[in-house]
């Protein structure tokens, strides 16, 4: 079965310090996706990596990275010199690539505060 | 338009009432899904379409809840007798491609807040 987990419920953290957010998944496929995403005060969800099973290559884009582990089955994200503007709570998600599987699981989020 | 576009924002429900909550995907894309989303918690999958198909409706939570996309492109999502639990936020999404092979990234409209009284 298919799950994604994000223990942290909330972090808080002083503007500039860094942040790392966890995601641990669970999937049986050797072949699938995951996914990070932001979602601010306004509501909607943001797009921010996507990362399929093969590419175990960690990411850096601006402030952010990904550290992708399928050793550890992790996926976790860290904000470098976080500004208040990173204010938000970040999802994780799974989208195993199964012909006739559809769904994207989420995790429950985990609410980030950066404080000025 | 340049982004996926839900409407209305906020709805306001009786019990028992019937609502439609109406998505426009992003032009071109082929795939859209509707999400539920309960305070506090992640969104979480109701239904996906290819084109004008509903290939997976797994997530519907009872035969009250209904969705359409008839020509490919908006999509409605029908509750019908509305029940307290069914109060959250309906999100939806839509991707480039076809998923089931390869998992594309989505693209999230605002959302429908709903409440039911």
């Amino acid at each position: 079965a298919q799950k994604v987990t994000q223990a942290q419920t909330e972090i808080s953290v002083v503007e500039k310090e860094d942040v790392t957010l966890d995601c641990v998944y669970e999937t049986r496929d050797t072949t699938y996706y995951l996914f990070w995403y932001k979602q601010p005060p306004s509501g909607e969800l943001v797009f921010l990596i996507r990362r399929n099973s093969f590419d175990e290559q960690n990411e850096i884009s601006g402030r952010y990275s990904w550290n992708f582990q399928k050793s550890t089955s992790s996926f976790n994200f860290t904000i470098t010199a976080s500004q208040v503007v990173d204010s938000a709570v970040y999802f994780c998600a799974l989208s195993e690539a199964t012909p006739g599987t559809y769904k994207y699981i989420f995790g429950t989020g985990t609410r980030l505060k950066v404080l000025a | 338009g340049a982004g996926v576009s839900q409407s209305p924002r906020y709805k306001v429900a009786k019990r028992g009432q019937d609502v439609a909550l109406r998505c426009d995907p992003i032009s071109g894309h082929v795939s859209l899904f509707w999400y539920q989303q309960a305070l506090g918690q992640g969104p979480e999958f109701l239904t996906y379409f290819q084109n004008e198909a509903q290939l997976d409706k797994s997530g519907l939570p009872s035969d009250r809840f209904f969705a359409e996309r008839p020509e490919g492109s908006v999509s409605t999502l029908k509750i019908q007798r509305t029940q307290q639990e069914d109060s959250a936020v309906y999100l939806c999404a839509s991707t480039r491609g076809v998923a089931g092979v390869v998992s594309y990234e989505q693209y999230f409209g605002p959302g429908t807040r709903l409440t039911v009284t």
